[in-house]
């Protein structure tokens, strides 16, 4: 169980363009997602925590309106990063929880390169 | 704001040995989590403690929530190949539901 997939898995673009990153809970409804950003040989870094229906809360010193993020259902979250540039190269990761548990439960990454 | 304080930052490992690493904060946690990551994957739970004291195993790993709250260790018993990679520790922050992560222990197979 505590199944969370990521699409695409890698992913490479030109500057200036759009790009959608979808993460799924696929055996649970999930009230949280989280989106971390992690940079090679470092730790991981929450960009911002989004719950089922309401906006999502952004971490200091992230832009809300580059990396727009969806939870539409219990499933499903979005990140989008528009008009990625090459800075925004970097492995994207989100997660899942449930409310009243603080575990969370991790997609495989999506490895964004942007030209 | 919290911090998690793993080490060591990384270690070589040989087939057979046992291995450790732990985790400090200076503020109490009520929940502790370890991860192992694997080069371009997303991070796997390995083992989740809720009570101080506790000890848990999860096949060769083995993780106690120490009696202060401000501490876990996690051992390896009998290291395979496929033990390499990034172990986090993990609690939950002050506020909300968000993490907070150790910078991690690379662990590598020794030449």
């Amino acid at each position: 169980g505590a199944v969370v997939s990521q699409h695409p898995s890698r992913v490479i673009c030109k500057s200036g363009t759009s790009v959608k990153i979808e993460c799924r809970s696929l055996d649970f409804q999930a009230t949280t997602m989280f989106w971390y950003r992690q940079f090679p040989k470092q730790s991981l870094m929450l960009m911002a925590t989004s719950n089922e229906g309401s906006k999502a809360t952004y971490e200091q010193g992230v832009e809300k309106d580059k990396f727009l993020i969806n939870h539409a259902s219990l499933t499903l979250s979005t990140l989008t990063v528009t008009s990625a540039h090459p800075e925004d190269s970097s492995f994207y990761i989100c997660s899942a929880g449930t409310s009243g548990d603080e575990t969370q439960y991790f997609g495989p990454g999506t490895r964004l390169l942007v030209l | 704001g919290q911090q998690l304080n793993q080490s060591p930052q990384s270690m070589f490992i040989q087939e057979g040995e046992d291995v450790s690493m732990n985790c400090t904060s200076s503020s109490i946690f009520n929940t502790w989590l370890w991860y192992k990551q694997d080069p371009g994957e997303g991070p796997v739970l390995l083992i989740a403690l809720y009570k101080a004291g506790e000890l848990t195993s999860n096949g060769r790993l083995t993780a106690q929530f120490g009696i202060t709250r401000k501490d876990s260790f996690l051992n390896i018993s009998a290291s395979i190949p496929s033990d390499v990679g990034i172990y986090f520790c993990a609690g939950p922050a002050a506020a909300g539901n968000k993490l907070t992560f150790g910078g991690g222990t690379r662990v590598l197979v020794k030449p």
